[in-house]
């Protein structure tokens, strides 16, 4: 997998946006980039992914820059059930088989 | 939308003992299912690939005799941690993938406690 790297812990303000970056500088030109979330004691949950452009669904907006080098994940109005580890993932494997995780963003919403 | 379902969530079980996780792909078929473990304020770490009628691949480290992996059908895999013993105690989570391309899928994780 393209090695991510992103800040251990962030805040954001309940109801405002988070903005949640990563870098993936050495991603190769077929890797996808995926964003899950672990809420404390459950499994991870999908989140959304993208290759090149920007990318939207009902949770989240991916930003991905022209380089592909970083990207942003999005969180357009926080919400305290926000609150959880949020991992970005490049896997090597066109396939998105096997997935590693990094340490990934502890975001913590605060009322 | 893909659901991926473990069992039991929680188990206690004192050392020596075995003790067998279920994960289920309850509305669509997997060929291949991962286990991942995690440790206290640690990342995931995967375990092993479970593949359907086949052996189960291992990752470095994880021993094989004492993890066994069956995935007996399309929709089950089953983790078996053998003679457990305290250092066992982790947090497991299952995952699977509905199509070829899409996003993995994860259990809610089973919850390990080996007195």
């Amino acid at each position: 997998d393209a090695k991510t790297t992103q800040p251990p812990s962030m805040d954001c303000a309940e109801g405002r946006a988070a903005n949640l970056p990563c870098n993936h500088s050495t991603i190769s030109g077929n890797e996808y980039v995926y964003w899950y979330r672990q809420i404390h004691s459950q499994g991870p949950q999908y989140i959304i992914h993208g290759l090149k452009n920007n990318e939207t669904n009902e949770m989240a907006s991916l930003i991905i820059t022209e380089d592909r080098k970083s990207s942003t994940l999005i969180l357009p109005h926080a919400t305290l059930r926000d609150t959880a580890v949020y991992y970005c993932i490049a896997p090597d494997n066109f396939g998105n088989e096997k997935l590693t995780f990094g340490t990934g963003t502890r975001l913590t919403i605060i009322p | 939308g893909a659901v991926v379902s473990q069992h039991p969530s929680r188990v206690i079980c004192k050392s020596g003992t075995s003790v067998k996780i279920e994960c289920r792909s309850l509305d669509f078929q997997a060929t291949t299912m991962f286990w991942y473990r995690q440790f206290p304020k640690q990342s995931l770490m995967l375990m092993a690939t479970s593949n359907e009628g086949s052996k189960a691949t291992y990752e470095q480290g994880v021993e094989k005799d004492k993890f066994l992996i069956n995935h007996a059908s399309l929709t089950l895999s089953t983790l078996t941690v053998t003679s457990a013993h305290p250092e066992d105690s982790s947090f497991y989570i299952c995952s699977a993938l509905p199509v070829i391309n899409s996003p993995l899928h994860f259990g809610n994780g089973t919850r390990l406690t080996v007195t």
